[in-house]
């Protein structure tokens, strides 16, 4: 199992430009999150899908949208990127639809906005 | 408004001796809570938790404490070894089905373990 995988690694855009990151898992789980960390600030929640077909805003989802596209499949696209959306993007997902229970996280991605 | 918060940015401790680090949070609603740690460049990994119905877990070298009264949890790592170094993250979330598992993490403290 290759767990949470995210694509690209690294990303560096210009102010304006649009990219969709990519996120897939192979544990057959429900639940899929998309996080941002910031120094000094821990990670936030932009979005989240409970289960296929569903997604919800979290703390911070302004200028992100997201797609969950099937079960493995959950993508979150900057439209106009800014400079302010420069940070480490990370996927996970659980295996529940609701309640508590770990969180798999995938490696990230270091996205630089110029 | 910061839910979750872990006071300390870093802490400094010597091989085989005991780190304690400690989290805070606000919500009462909060009642299930995790530990996560993360090393540079890679994602969080889940290191333990526990369920606002116990006040202690303990999972090898690592224990957690939960003091509700205080809102207050703490993880111990004995012994510690360099390996542990790491930021290490809490995170609190609300149990139960009529929830949708949403994390809350606090800020981490960066765990430093001298040989």
């Amino acid at each position: 199992n290759a767990g949470v995988t995210q694509t690209p690694k690294f990303q560096v855009l210009k102010t304006g430009q649009s990219m969709t990151l990519q996120c897939a898992q192979d544990m057959n789980h429900n639940s899929m999150y998309w996080y941002r960390q910031d120094p000094g600030m821990g990670l936030r929640l932009i979005y989240y899908s409970a289960s296929e077909g569903t997604t919800d805003k979290g703390e911070v989802p302004n200028g992100y949208n997201v797609s969950r596209l099937n079960k493995r499949e959950f993508s979150l696209r900057l439209e106009s990127a800014a400079p302010s959306q420069t940070s480490v993007y990370f996927c996970a997902s659980k295996v529940g639809t609701s309640g508590g229970g770990k969180q798999f996280f995938g490696p990230g991605t270091r996205l630089t906005v110029l | 408004d910061q839910q979750v918060k872990q006071n300390s940015p870093s802490l400094s401790v010597q091989e085989g001796r005991i780190s304690i680090l400690n989290c805070d949070y606000t919500n009462s609603m909060f009642d299930y809570f995790l530990w996560y740690k993360k090393y540079p460049a890679e994602g969080p990994t889940f290191l333990i938790s526990i369920s606002s119905i116990k006040d202690k877990n303990e999972d090898g070298r690592f224990t957690v404490f939960l003091n509700k009264s205080a809102k207050h949890l703490s993880l111990h790592i004995v012994p510690s070894q360099p390996g542990d170094s790491a930021v290490y993250f809490c995170a609190a979330s609300r149990d139960g089905s009529s929830n949708t598992g949403k994390l809350i993490f606090g800020q981490g403290t960066t765990l430093q373990v001298k040989p």
